[in-house]
């Protein structure tokens, strides 16, 4: 089954406004994950937090992790209508030596104009 | 620069055909994945292979098979494709490391009537 569950699965925000995104997972992680696809695309790669880190910034991204809870959140500050698209979080399994790396279902994100 | 190639992009195919999902990454990657994405299912792995001449199931193997053609290129076959196999294929590759990024290909679209 999948590693990673996002909640919420959809979120409707207006621009200017802040996004928060959460992500659980089930077994210990060396790291965590987290993506976006635009409609109709591939996933790109978004910023990487690491099991001994807390927090992490990536210009209007903000990662948080979470090990004791196995729950990580993405924060986009100051949202804009190009933010508008699904996000994944992924996860590498701790007791995973082969580089498996699973993703959970996603949150669809509008931000409106 | 190319990154990962994914051929082709739409596909239909028949109850019963076969096909082959090529996938090649010019970015001297030693690991490579494949996975489908349904519906509110998020991504799910079919396979990945870890290094040259290495292949793994993941989730959701059942119906595939893969093949490490060389370091360049992974692909997916289905041998006897069912209504079941209508999703979005995607391959992605990385160096190898656990907490490297994925990168992914644009996707192949196939529909089993």
């Amino acid at each position: 089954s999948q590693q990673g569950e996002e909640d919420p699965q959809a979120l409707s925000i207006q621009e200017g406004e802040n996004a928060t995104m959460n992500c659980s997972y089930k077994t210990s992680i060396n790291n965590l994950q987290w993506y976006r696809q635009n409609s109709g695309r591939g996933l790109v790669h978004l910023i990487l937090i690491r099991s001994n880190e807390r927090e992490k910034h990536s210009g209007r991204l903000r990662v948080t992790l979470d090990t004791s809870k196995k729950s990580s959140s993405l924060l986009i500050t100051a949202s804009r209508a190009a933010d508008t698209a699904s996000y994944f979080c992924a996860t590498d399994d701790r007791g995973s030596t082969l580089g498996r790396l699973y993703f959970g279902r996603g949150t669809q994100l509008t931000v409106w104009p | 620069n190319a990154g990962v190639t994914q051929t082709p992009k739409f596909q239909v195919l028949k109850t019963g055909q076969s096909m082959t999902l090529q996938c090649a990454q010019d970015m001297n990657h030693n690991s490579m994945y494949w996975y489908r994405q349904d519906p509110g299912m998020g991504l799910r792995l079919i396979y990945y292979s870890a290094s040259e001449g290495t292949t793994d199931k993941g989730e959701v193997p059942n119906g595939y098979n893969v093949s490490r053609l060389n370091k360049r290129e992974f692909s997916l076959r289905l041998e006897s494709a069912a209504p079941s196999q209508t999703s979005v294929y995607f391959c992605a590759s990385r160096t190898g490391a656990s907490g490297e990024k994925l990168f992914f290909g644009s996707g192949t679209q196939l529909s089993v009537l």
